[in-house]
């Protein structure tokens, strides 16, 4: 079954914590993407890395970091600078402009 | 700035009747436009797409419609069914890949049996 997987579905970050979204996917995109989802609003662009071992900022890039030292792994870190962190966190692959999208990561914040 | 605006944050439609969803853009560059459809908890998926060489696309119940003069696109469903309830977002894009992509704030989409 090809898709993508995010874990954990929840995940809790106390203050001052560093926490690590997970993202896998089986589809043989080269891109990937993460979104993040806020109540009310639409999708916001994280990062995204088009190839291994490259990765840009998008819109909302403070307070967090990724890798890409695999094709099929894009792991998000929320840092403790990221001063509003709860959100529902998506990760995407694309192919051209479509994307696949994870069933996504709620983070919440203790 | 909000380059991609879907204005009606809900819409309630009953079963077998038609939903007309809008969204309007401000960017003339936008050349391709996408709708996704997504369940609570759930990402969103890919539903529908339009290439701005066209006016029309249609899969199955699902047409959408693109006025360039105008930046509108709409999403009808025709017929509507109870499991069409979600929020759909529309989103724009302009060159290629997804990093250039725009989403909308999406419109919570109810239908009623």
């Amino acid at each position: 079954d090809g898709g993508i997987t995010q874990s954990p579905k929840y995940l809790f970050r106390k203050e001052g914590q560093n926490v690590t979204l997970s993202c896998e996917q089986n589809l043989n995109h080269d891109a990937m993407y993460w979104y993040r989802q806020d109540p009310g609003q639409g999708l916001r662009l994280i990062y995204y890395s088009q190839i291994v071992n490259d990765f840009q900022k998008g819109d909302i890039a403070e307070g967090y970091s990724v890798s890409r030292e695999k094709k099929e792994s894009f792991p998000l870190t929320v840092t403790s600078a990221q001063k509003n962190p709860t959100a529902f966190y998506l990760c995407a692959s694309s192919l051209n402009e479509k994307l696949f999208f994870g069933s996504g990561t709620q983070l919440s914040v203790l | 700035d909000q380059q991609v605006k879907q204005n009606s944050p809900s819409l309630s439609v009953q079963e077998g009747r038609i939903s007309i969803l809008n969204c309007d853009y401000t960017n003339s560059m936008f050349d391709y436009f996408l709708w996704y459809k997504k369940y609570p908890a759930e990402g969103p998926t890919f539903l529908i797409s339009i290439s701005s060489i066209k006016d029309k696309n249609e899969d199955g119940r699902f047409t959408v419609f693109l006025n360039k003069s105008a930046k509108h696109l709409s999403l009808h469903i025709v017929p509507s069914q109870p499991g069409d309830s979600a929020v759909y977002f529309c989103a724009a894009s302009w060159g290629t890949g997804a990093n250039n992509l725009f989403f909308g704030t999406g419109t919570r989409l109810t239908v009623i049996p």
